[in-house]
């Protein structure tokens, strides 16, 4: 069965410093491969995804970046982080040609 | 056009009540809608999903009801439970090839009260 990994579950960042989130997915290959960001009592907004290794599409301008560095790991990554960047980030997966996304447990960032 | 409008934002029903969430949507294109419940602290799960070719789809207590000329789609639940309590959110894709990217709604806190 997959399973989506997602690390640190928790995180509080001063702002200015760097950011670097973790998505792991087992149990599948060549997974699509998402980041949303959901502020408090909001929806989910979509920030990047990957079809492929090294393959990167932005939806939202910002100050963050991802990376898929191998074909089940997603980094999502700022220099510098905001206030704004406070959030819940959300990583999913979904197998090409299905539409059902399936998501990890999620990361609370707070930025002080 | 690429909105999914969601209502109500919050919602209260008693339990054995009936809860209703309803979205609409503007992209005719959309083929597929699914809807995620989310408990507090965690990452949304797929409950139940639906293709416009039909109007309805059950499972359990969950029903997803399909009106494509009005451009809408609402999710009951039946005899509401207070373990039902969590935020939902609808959602809606376009087959793309295997690149199909969902766009939610901004989701319903349901409370469901004894």
């Amino acid at each position: 069965s997959q399973t989506i990994h997602q690390w640190p579950a928790t995180l509080v960042q001063p702002v200015g410093s760097p950011l670097s989130l973790e998505c792991t997915v087992e149990g599948t290959s060549n997974p699509n491969l998402y980041w949303y960001r959901q502020a408090a009592g909001r929806g989910l907004q979509l920030l990047f995804y990957s079809v492929g290794i090294g393959q990167i599409s932005s939806e939202v301008p910002q100050n963050l970046s991802a990376s898929r560095p191998q074909d089940r790991q997603f980094i999502l990554s700022s220099k510098k982080l905001l206030l704004s960047d406070s959030g819940f980030y959300l990583c999913a997966w979904k197998q090409e040609y299905q539409e059902t996304q399936y998501f990890g447990p999620g990361t609370r960032l707070l930025v002080l | 056009q690429q909105q999914v409008k969601q209502s109500p934002q919050s919602l209260i029903v008693q339990k054995g009540g009936i809860s209703i969430i309803n979205c609409a949507y503007e992209n005719t294109a959309f083929d597929y809608f699914p809807w995620y419940q989310q408990f507090p602290g965690k990452g949304p799960a797929l409950l139940i999903a639906i293709r416009p070719d039909v109007s309805e789809k059950k499972e359990g207590r969950f029903t997803i009801s399909f009106n494509k000329s009005a451009k809408q789609f609402s999710l009951h639940i039946m005899d509401s439970q207070p373990g039902d309590s969590a935020t939902y959110f609808c959602a809606a894709s376009v087959s793309n090839f295997g690149n199909e990217k969902l766009t939610f709604g901004t989701g319903t806190r349901l409370t469901i009260i004894p």
